[in-house]
């Protein structure tokens, strides 16, 4: 059965601590792994596409990879702004279309 | 920027009342919109599809008389939960692919809290 699983479950890191969010699926034919951020009381904000396995993305401290198996979400020097519930989703098909399905998430803390 | 826009923020009324939450995207033309329903520290459920100019899809176990989805223009999808009791409250999320293509990444607006009372 086609799913997403993120860990950990929460991360505390202190300003500057770089480490790796992971999100590991089982989906049959991958079109596309999409990692969005969400903070409290909004709708997620979309940060990533990645398609193919060893495609990469960079945007200020966040990179994100792919293999075949799982995606990492690396954050860089995290500032406290970072802090926010990382999610990760990818398309499952179902009937004659296709459905996002998505990770439970990730909560990052960063601490001043 | 927002890509889409989501109204209203936040809702309260009594239990039985109809609350109307609309989903437009903001820039660009949206065949299809999605509505999702999130629960606290839990991730999004698809709820339903909204396809312009037809029936919505909507994902079993949601009652389809219950949550009546209308997709009357390319930029503007409405969802009604009617009669809403306590049960309903959640946070209710729309979304939109802005590309052309079924895979395009979705963009979402800021979600409608509804508490029932």
């Amino acid at each position: 059965e086609d799913q997403v699983t993120q860990s950990p479950e929460a991360l505390r890191l202190q300003e500057g601590e770089s480490s790796s969010l992971n999100c590991s699926y089982t989906v049959s034919g991958l079109r596309g792994l999409f990692w969005y951020r969400q903070d409290p009381g909004k709708g997620p904000e979309f940060l990533f596409t990645l398609y193919s396995a060893g495609e990469e993305k960079e945007k200020e401290r966040l990179k994100a990879t792919l293999t075949k198996k799982e995606s990492f979400l690396h954050i860089t020097a995290p500032k406290p702004e970072d802090s926010a519930t990382y999610l990760c989703a990818v398309h499952r098909r179902m009937d004659s279309s296709y459905k996002l399905i998505f990770g439970s998430g990730t909560r990052l803390l960063v601490r001043p | 920027g927002a890509v889409v826009s989501q109204h209203p923020s936040r809702v309260i009324c009594k239990s039985g009342t109809s609350v109307k939450i609309e989903c437009r995207s903001l820039d660009f033309q949206a065949t299809t919109m999605f509505w999702y329903r999130q629960f606290p520290k839990q991730s999004l459920m698809l709820m339903a599809t909204s396809n312009e100019g037809s029936k919505a899809t909507y994902e079993q176990g949601v009652e389809k008389d219950k949550f009546l989805i209308n997709h009357a223009s390319l930029t503007l999808s409405t969802l009604t939960v009617t009669s809403a009791h306590p049960e309903d409250s959640s946070f209710y999320i729309c979304s939109a692919r802005k590309g052309r293509g079924v895979f395009q990444p979705q963009h979402f607006g800021d979600g409608t809290r509804l508490s029932i009372l």
